[in-house]
């Protein structure tokens, strides 16, 4: 079965600063990963996924995130934190195949300080 | 491309009451979800229709959920009775196939107190 795992609820950083999020996953087929982004009172939107191919992932708003095997992570990074960036974050996997179901993280709360 | 479209965005009603939520999901697409985000936690796949059929429905609380999608378009989720943990944030999502690696797209949500 299929798991996924965020450390940290709540992370806070400065405006200009580094911002990762961490997120393993447990899937016994090579998996598809993606982090989708909640907005007070919105729905979720995609920022990035990976499915095959290149490790390091490029999504919107800056984010990226690389896909690595041996550790089962998947974290998401972005160089310089912007206020707007303030949201919850939620990791996803699937294993793909005719029945797509996504499971989902529990999330992790950005703060951004000015 | 409109979104996904559901009502109401709130409801408030008292246990034992029913209630049901609607959503209308991005035109083509042929893959339905429903979610329930409980306060704190990730969204929980609670049925997915592939068209009009069902294709997941191991997550959802059968003797008190029903979800139908006629046509294979729209979709109805009913809560029957409602018990005080079911109140969540339910979320529709739809995508194109339904295939690994395929984008879900998500509605805003309908949030529900039942008190």
């Amino acid at each position: 079965a299929q798991s996924v795992t965020q450390l940290g609820s709540h992370v806070s950083v400065s405006e200009g600063a580094l911002v990762l999020l961490r997120c393993n996953y447990s899937s016994s087929v090579p998996p598809y990963l993606f982090w989708y982004v909640q907005y007070p009172n919105q729905g979720l939107q995609l920022l990035l996924k990976y499915t095959t191919g290149a490790t390091l992932v490029k999504g919107i708003n800056g984010f990226e995130a690389e896909f690595k095997k041996s550790e089962t992570s998947f974290h998401l990074t972005k160089p310089s934190a912007h206020m707007s960036d303030a949201a919850e974050y939620f990791c996803a996997v699937s294993e793909g195949g005719s029945n797509y179901k996504l499971t989902f993280g529990k999330g992790t709360l950005l703060t951004v300080n000015p | 491309e409109a979104g996904v479209a559901q009502s109401p965005r709130y409801k408030i009603i008292e246990k034992r009451q029913s209630v049901a939520f609607w959503c209308n999901p991005i035109s083509g697409h042929a893959t339905l979800y429903w979610y329930q985000q409980i306060l704190g936690q990730g969204p929980k796949l609670l049925i997915q229709f592939q068209n009009n059929g069902v294709v997941d429905d191991s997550q959802l609380p059968k003797d008190r959920f029903s979800a139908e999608r006629l046509k294979g378009v729209d979709s109805t989720l009913k809560i029957q009775p409602a018990k005080l943990e079911d109140s969540a944030v339910y979320l529709c999502a739809s995508s194109l196939v339904g295939l690994g690696g395929d984008e879900q797209f998500f509605g805003p949500g309908t949030r529900l107190t039942v008190l």
